[in-house]
């Protein structure tokens, strides 16, 4: 089952608008991170956040994480079309083996 | 090598035939693992690996699915007597000691059973 999920499922958006995606998740976690996949292929690592974080910043992006409502949120600013591609959020448990668990993902889709 | 490589890039099999996936990950990353991810879905976990050793593999879907991992570095991920809906994108991604470091992912596997 997934840890994760995010929303919207789906999200279309004009080049230069800013991008909210979601992501919930139900049990206690270490960390969460955000991936980006192109083209269903391999994924790359955006940023990681701690369950002690509440926001971090890497360029155009903002990851903020309430721990107490166990949810996250990954904000592009100023989209380009070549931030088109699907966005996933990743949980790390805590406690013992810390699985990694990836949820649906947000297919974001950027016009020129 | 620069990062995590995965061969073959494409394989068709005929329904019945066993196939390999090979997995080489970044050197020096002692965790590894396998998902999978049917088209337009998310990633589905298989299997993790800590040096040659696999914690968990709850996530292999049945007995037709093996993986091994030896030299604590290539992984090989095998599927005996395909069937159409083991169709899908094989992703391996290896990471430093421990998962809660981030995941350096291959470009997959895409296997298609006809």
């Amino acid at each position: 089952s997934q840890q994760g999920e995010e929303d919207p499922q789906a999200l279309s958006i004009q080049e230069g608008e800013n991008a909210t995606m979601n992501c919930s998740y139900k049990t206690s976690i270490n960390n969460l991170q955000w991936y980006r996949q192109n083209s269903g292929r391999g994924l790359v690592h955006l940023i990681l956040i701690r369950s002690n974080e509440r926001e971090k910043h890497s360029g155009r992006l903002r990851v903020t994480l309430d721990t107490s409502k166990k949810s996250s949120s990954l904000l592009i600013t100023a989209s380009r079309a070549a931030d088109t591609a699907s966005y996933f959020c990743a949980t790390g448990s805590s406690g013992g083996y810390q699985k990694v668990t990836f949820g649906i993902g947000t297919k974001l889709q950027v016009i020129p | 090598g620069a990062g995590v490589s995965q061969s073959p890039s494409n394989k068709v099999t005929e329904k019945g035939k066993d196939v390999e996936l090979r997995c080489d990950p970044i050197s020096g990353h002692t965790a590894l693992y396998w998902y999978r991810q049917s088209l337009g879905q998310g990633l589905e976990f298989l299997i993790y690996f800590q040096g040659n050793s696999a914690p968990d593999k709850s996530g292999l879907p049945s007995d037709r699915f093996s993986a091994e991992r030896t030299g604590g570095s290539v992984s090989t991920l095998t599927i005996q007597r395909t069937q159409q809906e083991d169709s899908a994108v094989y992703l391996c991604a290896s990471s430093l000691a421990g998962t809660s470091n981030e995941q350096f992912f291959g470009p997959g596997t895409r296997l298609t059973v006809l």
